[in-house]
């Protein structure tokens, strides 16, 4: 079946860069999701790519997409205390007549030490 | 506009209680989801209407009931909830509907303890 994975955990130093990966297994996933969830929230939407791109910047953000191993990062530069939270991975799932749904990955605890 | 407003922010209720959450959005988004979250875990799809239809109930328990009034605003009616049911409710919503592959927008949660 349809399933996202990703690390637990990731703990990094303020101002080096962090890295996230997740692997996903449908193949026709239109587009792939990162979310950020911080303590006490709701999801943010942080980025997405579109499935026919390799990869996307948007300022400290960078999405690689790896479409033969199903892999996709994200990586965070100069990562900030602010950062700290929990990243989940998501992909779309289509079925047939009741349009897409997302699949998520368990999440990644990002944590920033200064 | 460009955000997903969700009411109350927490909410304790006993196993008898009856209570409603409320969301909104003025995006003109088509679809709305509700979601349970249990701590650091990920999102679990509950519902989604589209076009103000139900179009996916993933076999949530009957004490939970969707409505949708209209294409804005979402409730879920709650009624003889058990302990387990203590979680973050999140509500999303996206532009298109059931169209197709579209991105959902998640309002920041109703934090709902049942004692």
């Amino acid at each position: 079946g349809e399933d996202v994975e990703q690390s637990l955990f990731l703990s990094v130093r303020e101002g080096d860069s962090s890295v996230i990966n997740c692997t996903y297994t449908d193949s026709s996933s239109t587009y792939l999701y990162w979310y950020k969830q911080e303590p006490g929230a709701g999801l943010q939407l942080l980025t997405y790519i579109f499935s026919n791109m390799d990869m996307k910047q948007d300022q400290r953000l960078t999405v690689l997409l790896n479409k033969k191993d199903k892999h996709l990062s994200l990586r965070i530069a100069d990562t900030q205390t602010g950062d700290s939270a929990i990243y989940f991975c998501a992909e779309t799932l289509m079925i047939y007549n009741q349009g897409g749904k997302l699949i998520f990955g368990q999440g990644t605890e990002l944590s920033v030490k200064p | 506009d460009t955000e997903v407003t969700q009411t109350p922010k927490h909410l304790v209720m006993g196993m008898t209680n009856k209570k409603s959450l409320k969301c909104e959005q003025h995006m003109g988004h088509r679809a709305m989801y509700w979601y349970k979250q249990k701590a650091k875990k990920p999102p679990e799809l509950m519902f989604v209407y589209s076009y103000e239809k139900l179009s996916i109930n993933e076999s949530v328990p009957s004490r939970f009931s969707p409505e949708c009034p209209n294409s804005s605003l979402l409730n879920l009616h709650l009624h003889a909830l058990q302990p387990e049911d203590s979680a973050l409710y999140l509500c999303a919503s996206s532009p298109r509907g059931t169209g197709g592959a579209d991105t959902q927008y998640f309002g920041p949660g109703t934090r709902l303890t049942v004692l």
